[in-house]
């Protein structure tokens, strides 16, 4: 079965730091990826995704992630946090346009 | 204003009874998800459904049922054959299949008593 691993469960920093967290996923073919964000007491919303083209994808908020093929990762950064981007980040993709996984999602949490 | 809404918002349950969650959806989308989310274990998908009349199993459907009658809404039922219906159910639809971005409902927080 596919599978996409987080390796960050919880992650704590101060503002104003950078911020990366990793996604790594099986392989399976054409995928399409995705990061999701769960802000305190929101929806899940989509942050930023990749279908094809260039492998640095910005997003809302100043948040990017870069697609690695060779890597099979999928990695979230953002130059320098606010305590407003406190939230769970879930990565999620698709294989072949016909499955799909979410990872476990990482909570970070910003100081202000 | 277009969205998905899910209700109720809590749901109480005791052992041993179904009980159905409503998901509808406005957005004019063909594909309709459940999830499940328990802490640490992310998102995982229940059924899904790309067309009325027609839907799939996840990876975690045994215990659950689904109906697609109509493009806006898709049901789920928790029967009373899941082991630990216990958890947060997510709702959401998307244009296409797993290419497109889903939206996300609210969320349904069962407790079974």
């Amino acid at each position: 079965a596919q599978s996409v691993s987080q390796h960050n469960h919880h992650v704590i920093l101060s503002e104003a730091a950078s911020l990366e967290l990793g996604c790594n996923y099986s392989y399976g073919g054409t995928v399409n990826l995705f990061w999701y964000v769960q802000y305190p007491g929101q929806h899940l919303q989509l942050l930023l995704k990749y279908f094809s083209g260039d492998p640095l994808v910005k997003g809302i908020k100043g948040f990017e992630a870069e697609f690695i093929k060779s890597k099979f990762s999928f990695n979230l950064r953002k130059p320098s946090v606010q305590w407003s981007d406190t939230a769970e980040y879930f990565c999620a993709v698709s294989w072949n346009n016909n499955d799909m996984r979410f990872g476990a999602g990482t909570r970070l949490t910003v100081k202000p | 204003d277009g969205g998905i809404t899910q209700s109720p918002k809590y749901l109480f349950r005791k052992e041993g009874q179904n009980v159905t969650l409503s998901c509808e959806q406005n957005l004019n989308h063909d594909a309709m998800y459940w999830y499940r989310q328990d802490p640490g274990q992310g998102l995982r998908l229940i059924y899904y459904s790309q067309i009325v009349n027609d839907f799939q199993k996840g990876d975690i459907a045994e215990g659950y049922s689904v109906s697609r009658e109509k493009k806006e809404s898709f049901p789920l039922t928790v029967t009373s054959a899941q082991k630990n219906p216990t958890a947060f159910y997510l709702c959401a639809s998307s244009i296409g299949q797993f290419t497109d971005t889903q939206y996300f409902g609210p969320g349904t927080r069962l407790t079974v008593l």
